[in-house]
């Protein structure tokens, strides 16, 4: 199947520091790309969707201009979470489609983010 | 608005045991339901998926039928395996499941030889 790989898997970080999480398709060119977090104890919570080459679409109660998504070419993603605080520490997961996935989803293996 | 109500985990299980692990749903209109699996230090496969009311998924060993009647989609596995030890996510969404899902808060599940 296909492969998207996210990276770091884990990230440690001070308050007020910006993070970068990439997301990348392998195999695939990834036309969508969603941004999900999930809170401990938690559901997985989509952020937003991105499509190559246009803006994001962010879910209501999602701050736009903390977490930064460019989606500029048809493999990679990132997700720039600017002026971390703790109460950011979560896990991130990207996934993605494409024309060639047969409208399946191929996810990332997801990123911890912890801010001190 | 769509949600998704998962059995509360951990699940933990010796080699071999009966699996079922709850979901049900609340939405409007008639969306796809599917289970995805996460492996140790992997991303989310999809396990199976049902597209509507009584449609049974099913995939290596594991099941789980749509139930308008009662709106539920509990997944189920006769005899576990330890390699079967993971987190499991029920999710609905549109038909082909390659957009937006909502997600249930996953459930571990460890099962020890």
């Amino acid at each position: 199947g296909a492969v998207v790989s996210q990276h770091p898997s884990r990230v440690i970080c001070k308050s007020g520091t910006s993070v970068k999480i990439e997301c990348r398709s392998l195999d695939f060119q990834a036309t969508t790309m969603f941004w999900y977090r999930q809170f401990p104890k938690q559901s997985l919570m989509l952020m937003a969707t991105s499509n190559e080459g246009s803006k994001a679409t962010y879910e209501q109660g999602v701050e736009k201009d903390k977490f930064l998504i460019n989606h500029a070419s048809l493999t990679l993603s990132t997700l720039t979470v600017t002026s971390a605080h703790p109460e950011d520490s979560s896990f991130y997961i990207c996934s993605a489609n494409g024309a060639t996935t047969n409208e399946k989803l191929f996810f990332g293996s997801g990123t911890q983010l912890s801010v001190l | 608005g769509n949600s998704v109500t998962q059995m509360e985990g951990p699940v933990t299980l010796s080699e071999e045991a009966f699996l079922t692990i709850n979901c049900t749903y609340t939405a409007t209109g008639y969306p796809s339901l599917f289970w995805y699996v996460q492996y140790p230090g992997e991303g989310l496969q999809l396990l199976l998926k049902a597209t509507k009311a009584d449609d049974k998924g099913s995939n290596k060993g594991f099941e789980a039928t749509y139930r308008k009647e009662t709106t539920s989609f509990h997944l189920e596995k006769g005899s576990v395996q330890v390699s079967d030890s993971a987190v499991y996510f029920c999710a609905l969404g549109p038909l082909g499941g390659s957009e937006k899902l909502v997600f249930g808060k996953g459930t571990k599940l460890t099962v020890n030889p």
